[in-house]
């Protein structure tokens, strides 16, 4: 069975400063990986996903992150904090011929930004 | 387009009563999920429906879980009798489908059980 696991759980940064926050999958097949922000009482929102091709993905807000499949990793990277970056992030797995259906979530890092 | 709609937003009720939380995915998706998010658990999927069957419910915690999908815009999960466990924020989301598609997720549903 597919699995995600996010090692850290809460990580403070300055504004500012670069961030990388870790996701390390388990699964037999080639995956396809999902990063989203949940702001504080939010739902979730896309930041970007890898399905193929082009192992570093561009995203939103200023994310990127780099498939390692030696590593098993997808970690997403940001080379200069804002303090609205401020909020819970989820790596994801999708297991299917699709990649869209039954994703499975790590258990999240929040993230706080210092003035 | 409006997004994923949840109702209500937050729900308190007392132990044995019955909850329905309500979900109408984006117009032209034809999948919806319903997922429970905790601190003890995180995000788990319950159950995901594909043109309003249900395809996969192995995340229903147990038979008092139950969630329906009668029509393409309108989705019910269903406690009952709800117990203090149950208390988490439920997300409904939904998809086009296919590897391309991103899952969107309504803003949650808080319930309290007491």
């Amino acid at each position: 069975a597919q699995s995600v696991t996010q090692p850290d759980i809460h990580i403070t940064v300055s504004e500012g400063a670069s961030l990388e926050l870790r996701c390390n999958y388990s699964y037999g097949a080639t995956p396809y990986l999902f990063w989203y922000v949940q702001s504080p009482g939010q739902g979730l929102q896309l930041l970007l996903k890898y399905f193929s091709g082009d192992t570093l993905v561009q995203g939103i807000k200023g994310f990127e992150a780099e498939f390692k499949r030696s590593q098993s990793s997808f970690n997403l990277r940001k080379p200069s904090v804002h303090w609205s970056d401020a909020a819970e992030y989820f790596c994801a797995v999708g297991l299917s011929n699709f990649g869209n259906e039954k994703l499975t979530f790590g258990t999240g890092t929040r993230l706080t930004i210092i003035p | 387009d409006a997004g994923v709609i949840q109702s209500p937003r937050h729900e308190v009720t007392e132990m044995g009563q019955e909850v329905t939380l309500r979900c109408k995915p984006i117009s032209g998706h034809d999948y919806l999920f319903w997922y429970r998010q905790t601190m003890m658990r995180g995000l788990e999927l319950l159950i995901y429906f594909n043109n309003n069957v249900p395809i996969d419910d192995s995340g229903m915690p147990e038979d008092r879980f139950s969630a329906k999908m009668p029509n393409a815009s309108f989705s019910t999960l269903k406690i009952q009798p709800s117990e203090p466990r149950d208390s988490a924020v439920y997300f409904c989301a939904s998809t086009r489908g296919g590897r391309d598609n991103e899952q969107f997720f309504g803003p949650g549903t808080r319930l309290t059980v007491l």
